[in-house]
């Protein structure tokens, strides 16, 4: 069964203050690798896919790392609009199409002044 | 990206009851997905719909207690039927590209059962 882990469960940082998100995994063949970004009372917000071991992505503030067995969102000086719950999912390989998503529980970020 | 707007946004409703959660893209799509978010849970898939024939649901979930309809390419909608407490989540509708690159997903009806 595929499965996600997401530490910390909760992160608190200082405008400013550089630090990383983990995303343990394990899934029966990776197909893809994503990262959302959730506010309150929204739906989630598509940020990264990753596919291979190596593989890194960049957005303003935010890279996404992959290795075989997790992956990291670092955030760069983060502002207080970076505060959110930040997302992880892993879509394994399937035969016959479909979209299968396993999610973890999020980290909830929350970065003060 | 595909917008995808979701109907209703919220709602409280009582045991028993049975309540139809729209799911509006703006473009055609071949297939859609239905996720719930339960308190303090990650996100989990119900059921995958495709336009002209029977959705797919996961394991646990059945087409009684959640049927759903997809009656064209941009339209879908998930009924929670006989309503508990336990049934208290957020749902939320989805859709892919037709790479499966990217799932964007809906703003979520967030449901309250009393």
């Amino acid at each position: 069964e595929d499965q996600v882990t997401q530490s910390p469960e909760a992160l608190r940082l200082q405008e400013g203050e550089s630090s990383s998100l983990n995303c343990s995994y394990t899934v029966s063949g990776l197909r893809g690798l994503f990262w959302y970004r959730q506010d309150p009372g929204k739906g989630p917000e598509f940020l990264f896919t990753l596919y291979s071991a190596g593989e890194e992505k960049e957005k303003e503030r935010l890279k996404a790392t992959l290795t075989k067995k997790e992956s990291f969102l670092h955030i760069t000086a983060p502002k207080p609009e970076d505060s959110a719950t930040y997302l992880c999912a892993v879509q394994p390989i399937l035969t016959g199409g479909g979209n299968k998503l396993t999610f973890g529980t999020g980290t909830q970020l929350k970065v003060e002044l | 990206s595909a917008v995808i707007s979701q109907k209703p946004s919220r709602d409280i409703c009582q045991r028993g009851t049975s309540l139809t959660i729209q799911c509006q893209v703006d473009s055609q799509v071949t297939m859609m997905f239905w996720y719930r978010q339960q308190p303090g849970q990650s996100l989990t898939l119900i059921a995958t719909a495709n336009q002209g024939s029977e959705a797919t649901y996961e394991s646990g979930f059945v087409i009684d207690k959640f049927p759903i309809s997809r009656p064209n390419l941009t339209f879908s909608t998930l009924t929670v039927s006989n309503m508990s407490p336990e049934d208290s989540s957020i749902y939320l509708c989805s859709v892919s590209t037709e790479n499966n690159e990217k799932l964007f997903f809906g703003s979520g009806t967030q449901l309250s059962v009393l």
